[in-house]
């Protein structure tokens, strides 16, 4: 079985310019997370989708940050424009999502530096 | 609020000796627990998880954990470390909607 896939691996952008991540879930697997993970710390939650609707986005700063779940498989989270503290390691995650608390399985992360 | 501490940074040991991360939580209810690994580079690998019943968990590469609802502990063992094992360890505690509370992370690091 074919693990979460992320893309790009690793992003170098200036301050102000825009990037986009993707995530391709493992197959069948209706919940997906966005976590962010600065160096030195824990994986913070910022989105979690229940197939293609938004369960929580507390923690996303929606001011610059955007993420959507196209037909509640793929997923792309957004960030428009950079800032430096910004760079950190994106992670995304999916569980089965359909009985209660379950695994979440992680993908290798996207990698972003902010110059 | 949910939190999850974890009060060793970093962590020494000799290959062949045992460990032990302390891993300490916050939540009101019955707490689902989890201990991951993050290899340089890599994302994160469950180790292990407790939701309910035997508070001696056993997972994956050798390690087991222990829930002591009593001091709100959830502290990682193996008994005989490995090189390989040198890695970034994770203790969680699943929030309501099923989110992930993470701890700051322990790194390990293993002398030959």
């Amino acid at each position: 079985e074919a693990g979460v896939a992320q893309s790009p691996r690793y992003k170098i952008i200036e301050k102000r310019q825009s990037v986009a991540f993707w995530c391709n879930p493992i197959s069948g697997h209706a919940t997906l997370y966005w976590y962010q993970q600065i160096l030195g710390q824990g994986p913070k939650l910022l989105i979690q989708f229940q197939n293609n609707g938004v369960v929580d986005d507390s923690q996303l700063p929606k001011d610059r940050f955007s993420a959507e779940r196209l037909k509640g498989v793929d997923s792309t989270l957004k960030i428009q424009p950079a800032k430096l503290e910004d760079s950190a390691v994106y992670l995304c995650a999916s569980s089965a999502g359909d009985r209660g608390m379950e695994t979440q399985y992680f993908g290798p992360g996207t990698r972003l530096l902010v110059l | 609020a949910q939190s999850v501490t974890q009060p060793d940074i970093h962590i020494t040991v000799s290959e062949g000796a045992s460990l032990e991360l302390r891993c300490n939580y916050s939540y009101g209810a019955t707490p689902y627990l989890f201990w991951y690994v993050q290899s340089p580079g890599q994302g994160l690998q469950l180790l292990l998880k407790y939701f309910s019943g035997d508070t001696l968990v056993q997972g994956i590469k050798g390690f087991e954990a222990e829930f002591k609802r009593s001091q709100s502990s959830f502290n990682l063992r193996k008994p005989s470390v490995h090189w390989s094992d040198a890695a970034e360890y994770f203790c969680a505690v699943g929030a309501h909607t099923d989110k992930l509370i993470f701890g700051t992370g322990t790194r390990l690091q293993v002398f030959p």
